[in-house]
């Protein structure tokens, strides 16, 4: 069975400053880990993901992610925050190199004040 | 590419009415994936389909529920009959084989209200 864990349903951040969302998975094979973001009204977009290649997964709009085996974490940064990175985020996993079955945390949402 | 194209983009129905949702995925990919969203839950995967044809339904709540793809651009999710514990947003994704840089492209969902 493979799942993931959001530390934190709500989380807020001055413009500017660094974003830390957190993910810790559980899987019973290598993973395959994922990040997406969802805007109001919108669908998921992909963020990045990890592939067992590089573990520092660089995505779009200036985030990244370090895959830490030892931690069995895989906690989205980004250094400095924009107004426009409030969001919902997920974290997801797969289990599967065709990312057949994807499973979804349970979010975290994003609060950035000006 | 217009995308993934999801209707309607909101339905507010009384319980006991039938619900069909639509999807048509984008042109070329072979998976097609239908996730349910609430607050309580997250996003659950419900089923997903390869070149039309159902792998996994293990996520479908109950018989109330079924999907179905006729053809490689469309797909529907039908609850019949409906209740108020179904109100949730359904999402519809799809992608291709191999996965792509890009994963998973999802619709912008479908918001359903059963009262």
């Amino acid at each position: 069975a493979q799942s993931v864990t959001q530390l934190g349903s709500h989380v807020s951040v001055s413009e500017g400053a660094l974003v830390l969302l957190r993910c810790n998975y559980s899987s019973s094979v290598p993973p395959y880990l994922f990040w997406y973001v969802q805007y109001p009204n919108q669908g998921l977009q992909l963020l990045l993901k990890y592939t067992s290649a590089a573990t520092l997964v660089k995505g779009i709009n200036g985030f990244e992610a370090e895959f830490k085996k030892s931690e069995t974490s895989f906690h989205l940064t980004k250094p400095s925050a924009h107004m426009s990175d409030a969001a919902e985020y997920f974290c997801a996993v797969s289990n599967s190199g065709g990312y057949q079955k994807v499973t979804f945390g349970i979010g975290t949402k994003l609060q950035v004040i000006p | 590419d217009a995308g993934v194209i999801q209707s309607p983009r909101h339905e507010v129905t009384e319980m006991g009415q039938e619900v069909t949702l639509r999807c048509k995925p984008i042109s070329g990919h072979d998976y097609l994936f239908w996730y349910r969203q609430t607050m309580m839950r997250g996003l659950e995967l419900l089923i997903y389909f390869n070149n039309n044809v159902p792998i996994d339904d293990s996520g479908m709540p109950e018989d109330r529920f079924s999907a179905k793809m006729p053809n490689a651009s469309f797909s529907t999710l039908k609850i019949q009959p409906s209740e108020p514990r179904d109100s949730a947003v359904y999402f519809c994704a799809s992608r291709p084989t191999p996965p792509g840089l890009h994963g998973y492209t999802f619709g912008s969902g479908t918001r359903l209200t059963v009262v």
